[in-house]
């Protein structure tokens, strides 16, 4: 079993829809979760940053993170054409180990 | 403006030859890192660096090799040993002990 799943995709919906974005791991040491928004052949950029469970939003968009389940969600609102990226899931342990574990991203498209 | 800049956007290799990838930051990071990115392979570390003249292996280190001379600089090196070195690198950073990566915009190296 990979140590991060995350649905390829492609996904497309119209826009103004919700999304929702899913991984699940396998690592119960994971308590730092991101998402990493990545257009085409850009860098990703840092979208949302959560510790251990619960729930964090910043506008348009809501992280949400259940260690019970090792399952975790991006939501988007009033989805835009802007939106269309893929979306990158990464994860770690904290501590002396720095290093992130990421899902192989779900390309998402926005319809006008 | 602060930030990571990478060099140069695209690099074609040829049998043989070793070529250089350049990765700077004004962003006062400790930490950097390089990741390969392969079509539906997400991201797969290469090398990091917590502090400078020291450095680590990442997951698929060989063929590569890096150096960190300088806080601000973290060139990667991709020798001929790397057979199959077509992809897209991306350089990141990040302040020890924050785990929240900045990514610069990547470098296309392809094989001639």
């Amino acid at each position: 079993q990979k140590e991060v799943e995350q649905d390829p995709g492609p996904l497309s919906v119209p826009e103004g829809a919700i999304v929702s974005l899913n991984c699940t791991y396998s690592n119960s040491a994971f308590q730092y979760f991101m998402w990493y928004r990545q257009y085409s052949r850009k860098g990703p950029e840092l979208l949302m940053y959560t510790y251990s469970s619960g729930n964090k939003e910043d506008g348009r968009f809501t992280a949400q993170v259940d260690k019970s389940s090792k399952y975790i969600s991006l939501f988007i609102r009033d989805s835009q054409p802007s939106d269309s990226a893929t979306y990158l899931c990464a994860m770690t342990s904290g501590g002396s180990n720095y290093k992130l574990t990421f899902g192989k991203g779900t390309l998402l498209t926005v319809n006008p | 403006d602060g930030g990571i800049t990478q060099s140069p956007k695209y690099l074609f290799r040829k049998e043989g030859q070793n070529v250089t990838l350049s990765c700077e930051q004004n962003l006062n990071h400790d930490a950097m890192y390089w990741y390969r990115q392969d079509p539906g392979q997400g991201l797969r570390l290469i090398y990091y660096s917590q502090i400078v003249n020291d450095f680590q292996k990442g997951d698929i280190a060989e063929g590569y090799s890096v150096s960190r001379e300088k806080k601000e600089s973290f060139p990667l090196t991709v020798t001929s040993a790397q057979k199959n070195p077509t992809a897209f690198y991306l350089c990141a950073s990040s302040m020890v002990p924050d785990e929240k990566l900045f990514f610069g915009s990547g470098t296309q190296l392809s094989v001639l």
